[in-house]
């Protein structure tokens, strides 16, 4: 059973730009979260989605940020008009209820 | 605001000693706790998890100790090895939701093994 996978794993982007991420959840899970960690620091939540839904997104910035989990196909999380405060990875976790949540890789963003 | 924080940033044990991983949470209304380990450029690990109602539960060579009293978590690990060497995160459930919706993290304790 293959983990949560995101993709890119480094993601290089000018200012302005549009940044796209990927997350798809273990086999079987419908429960999927986004957080945001800075270098030396612990993750902080951003948003949970579930099929269609989200869920909670307190976490998320008001603006450029959005983030979804349609029907079909992995969940996006996509930054617009992205700055330099945006460089940071950036974790998905997926889980089958809302209980133990499972890391991907996580995607690295660098803005210049 | 309500957090979640550790006691030590960084941890040096000798290989084969025992560690011991301290957390501080301040909501008493938290119910589930999960300890995460982080390797240099990987996404956090599931360790162990405990539940509100329990004040210990063991895994395969980890141990975790939650003192609701005092509002403690610790993460014990025996026979350290150099494969343990890592940064290592508590995460509450957000008391909100009652689940583990929304986990708040520490910022974490940098586990060095030394031979």
């Amino acid at each position: 059973n293959a983990g949560v996978m995101q993709n890119p794993r480094h993601l290089v982007r000018r200012r302005g730009q549009e940044a796209r991420l990927r997350c798809s959840p273990m086999k079987g899970h419908s429960h999927v979260y986004w957080y945001r960690q800075l270098p030396e620091e612990g993750l902080k939540f951003m948003v949970y989605l579930q099929k269609e839904n989200i869920i909670d997104e307190s976490g998320m910035p008001k603006e450029r940020f959005s983030a979804e989990f349609p029907k079909e196909g992995p969940s996006i999380l996509r930054i617009q008009q992205v700055v330099r405060g945006d460089s940071a990875a950036y974790f998905c976790a997926s889980s089958p209820h809302p209980d133990t949540q499972y890391f991907g890789p996580g995607t690295r963003l660098t803005v210049l | 605001g309500e957090s979640v924080g550790l006691h030590l940033p960084t941890l040096s044990v000798q290989e084969g000693d025992n560690s011991i991983i301290n957390c501080a949470y301040s909501n008493s209304a938290s119910d589930y706790f999960i300890w995460y380990k982080q390797e240099s450029g990987k996404g956090p690990q599931f360790i162990i998890d405990i539940r509100s109602n329990m004040d210990k539960r063991q895994g395969q060579r980890v141990t975790v100790l939650l003192n609701k009293t005092v509002k403690h978590l610790s993460l014990q690990i025996a026979a350290t090895q150099p494969g343990d060497s890592a940064v290592y995160f508590c995460a509450e459930n957000s008391p909100n939701t009652g689940t583990a919706s929304k986990l708040t993290f520490g910022t974490g304790t940098r586990l060095q093994v030394t031979l």
